[in-house]
């Protein structure tokens, strides 16, 4: 069964700065999806980026991006230029490819963002 | 596009009550999903349904739990009866039936069972 770890259950940064959360999974496939969502006070669970594994090319958006290392089994997601409305619970989460869409999320980092 | 729908936001009831959580998936998307979220566990997958149709519901806690989808517009997640340990806000996500294409969260059911 895949596992996905979150090692860092709280993170701040300062406003304008740059922060990085981390993530690891575990698993034994080949073919598979990597998402961060973001989860405000507001509860509703946002797809922050998605990372195909095929693709060895990091994905971005906007100020988001991440740092795939497939055989390290690693995913971090950066955060450029952070804003207050960056302040929320971030998720990693792991599907596999051939899977009708199961996730599996690690245990979420709180990202505090200080003016 | 509205997003996936749930009511109600939030839901107090009292031990041993019935509780149904209902969800609107987006227009087109054929797949949809029922979620748990606590603190001590986190985010867990409780069913699974594609085309109206229940394909894993390996992750309901047990018997107490019955979740059905009676149309591609319309789904119920019901609890009977209900207990403390059911407090947790629920969400019901939809997606595509594209197999590269995300998750779509609705804003979730903040369970209270007193």
């Amino acid at each position: 069964a895949q596992t996905v770890t979150q090692s860092q259950p709280e993170m701040s940064v300062q406003e304008a700065e740059t922060v990085t959360l981390s993530c690891t999974y575990d698993t034994s496939e080949s073919d598979y999806y990597l998402f961060w969502y973001k989860q405000p006070p507001s509860r509703q669970m946002i797809l922050v980026i998605r990372q195909e594994a095929y693709k060895q090319q990091n994905a971005t958006e906007n100020r988001f991006s991440v740092n795939f290392q497939k055989a390290a089994k690693s995913f971090s997601l950066k955060i450029s230029d952070s804003q207050l409305g960056d302040a929320a619970m971030y998720f990693c989460a792991y599907r596999s490819a051939g899977s009708y869409g199961k996730l599996t999320f690690g245990q979420g980092t709180i990202l505090t963002v200080h003016p | 596009d509205a997003g996936v729908i749930q009511s109600p936001r939030h839901e107090v009831t009292e031990m041993g009550q019935e509780v149904t959580l209902r969800c609107k998936p987006i227009s087109g998307h054929n797949s949809l999903f029922w979620y748990r979220q606590t603190m001590m566990r986190g985010l867990e997958l409780l069913i699974y349904f594609n085309n109206n149709v229940p394909i894993d519901d390996s992750g309901m806690p047990e018997d107490r739990f019955s979740a059905k989808m009676p149309n591609a517009s319309f789904s119920t997640l019901k609890i009977q009866p209900s207990e403390p340990r059911d407090s947790a806000v629920y969400f019901c996500a939809s997606r595509p039936g594209s197999y590269n294409s995300p998750l779509h969260f609705g804003n979730g059911t903040r369970l209270t069972v007193t």
